[in-house]
């Protein structure tokens, strides 16, 4: 079975330093892979994915991640953080190539410091 | 708006009433997912379906909810008799098979549904 394990449920960064949330995954299959953002009181926001091809994946707002094999890894990251990144980030793995669905991981809150 | 939209928004209900929510996906999406999310908890896969036909069910869906997508289109997600365990946000999500099984790999969230059972 796939899984995500997101390290730290809590991340606090000052504005304009580097953002790092990070995310291991286990899956018995090549796995795509997404990064979601949750304000308070909304749905999930696709910000990027991995599928194929390029293992450095640009996405909105700034942010990127990469996907490590090696490491069963793939980091968000984001150079300088800015008031509105603060939310709730989400990892999902794709589990199924048949359903399509999403496994995700348990989230991390990101806060940032004035 | 060509979003994912959920109605309602937020319900509160007593423990052993029923309640239904709606979902109506992106217009042109074929593909229709139903997640659960509790507090503090990333969302879990309840349920999913390509055009009118659910395909699978998960373990969290027990005999007391049951979902439907009867033209296709719209979906609805009902829970008889609620428990205080059922609270949490429900979340619809929708994406697009084209021909020959490619995929978007885009599933686009509605707002979601926040349960609460007092």
């Amino acid at each position: 079975a796939q899984s995500v394990t997101q390290l730290g449920s809590h991340v606090s960064v000052s504005e304009g330093a580097l953002v790092l949330l990070r995310c291991n995954y286990s899956s018995s299959v090549p796995p795509y892979l997404f990064w979601y953002v949750q304000y308070p009181n909304q749905g999930l926001q696709l910000l990027l994915k991995y599928t194929t091809g390029a293992t450095l994946v640009k996405g909105i707002n700034g942010f990127e991640a990469e996907f490590k094999k090696s490491e069963t890894s793939f980091h968000l990251t984001k150079p300088s953080a800015h008031m509105s990144d603060a939310a709730e980030y989400f990892c999902a793995v794709r589990t199924n190539f048949g359903n399509e669905k999403l496994t995700f991981g348990t989230g991390t809150r990101l806060t940032i410091i004035p | 708006d060509t979003g994912v939209s959920q109605d309602p928004r937020h319900k509160i209900t007593k423990r052993g009433q029923n309640v239904t929510f709606r979902c109506d996906p992106i217009s042109e999406h074929n593909r229709l997912y139903w997640y659960r999310q509790t507090l503090g908890q990333g969302p879990e896969f309840l349920t999913y379906f390509q055009n009118e036909a659910q395909l699978e069910k998960s373990r969290l869906l027990s005999d007391r909810f049951s979902a439907e997508r009867p033209k296709g289109s719209f979906s609805t997600l009902e829970i008889q008799r609620t428990e205080q365990g059922d609270s949490a946000m429900y979340l619809c999500a929708s994406s697009l098979i084209v021909g020959g099984g490619k995929h978007t790999n885009e599933q686009f969230f509605g707002p979601g549904t926040r349960l609460t059972v007092l």
